[in-house]
């Protein structure tokens, strides 16, 4: 399988916990990248593997997996959060790439 | 801090070929990290195209096998994409990027993008 489910959109109050999910049958098996990505930029990676965030990335992004379910928590989420949501994870093969089709966060 | 930048034609006409290709600096294509493209339609989701090992071992998405071309060329620091028989459906913003070593994670660094349209 090589689908991965996102709700297309979700939203926060500012300073409050918000957590975004990515469904899979692939995710039983391989770890979700998670990407923030902002109107007209590329995308970043924020979090990846067993909870691994590159440099630079705050404290407050979080990742866990359950099942055939990944997800992304935001802890105390912030005015600059806001965008685009991808999580992506390797197929059941383990050859190729997929995406999740994104989640629209906003913080209100 | 590596970077990488695309470059090609900004237009391709229907039924013709993609060419693009990224340069990176601040380090080297040989080591043990992978590269992909990837592309987003205007208004749409990401996907990832392929990638390429500096051995020059690839893989591309099975949703585009038999128009994709990923290479790999060491002596300019570079790698390229070859997409065939474009359609409209090919238009987008094509990202080169850096992954992890031992592809733990795709996209760690990522190019600007550079859209590319398919029409006559």
């Amino acid at each position: 399988s090589s689908e991965l489910t996102q709700d297309p959109a979700v939203s926060v109050a500012l300073g409050q916990t918000v957590r975004i999910t990515c469904q899979g049958h692939s995710l039983n098996f391989n770890f979700a990248g998670w990407y923030q990505q902002k109107p007209g930029e590329a995308p970043i990676l924020v979090v990846y593997g067993q909870n691994i965030r590159p440099s630079g990335i705050p404290d407050r992004f979080s990742a866990s997996r359950s099942g055939n379910t990944a997800s992304l928590t935001i802890t105390g989420a912030q005015a600059d959060d806001e965008g685009d949501y991808y999580c992506n994870s390797r197929d059941t093969t383990g050859d190729f790439w997929v995406f999740g089709g994104g989640t629209k966060l906003t913080v209100l | 801090q590596v970077q990488l930048q695309e470059s090609g034609p900004g237009l391709v006409k229907p039924s013709g070929t993609l060419s693009l290709t990224c340069a990176v600096t601040g380090a080297s294509v040989s080591t043990t990290h992978w590269w992909s493209w990837l592309r987003q339609p205007p208004g749409k989701g990401l996907e990832w195209i392929g990638d390429i090992f500096h051995s020059g071992t690839t893989y591309s998405t099975p949703s585009l096998m038999g128009r994709v071309t990923i290479s790999v060329d060491k002596s300019k620091n570079q790698f390229s994409l070859t997409l065939t028989s474009v359609t409209a459906a090919d238009t987008a913003v094509y990202y080169c990027a850096r992954d992890l070593p031992r592809r733990e994670a795709a996209g760690e660094s990522w190019g600007r993008g550079i859209l590319v349209t398919v029409a006559s």
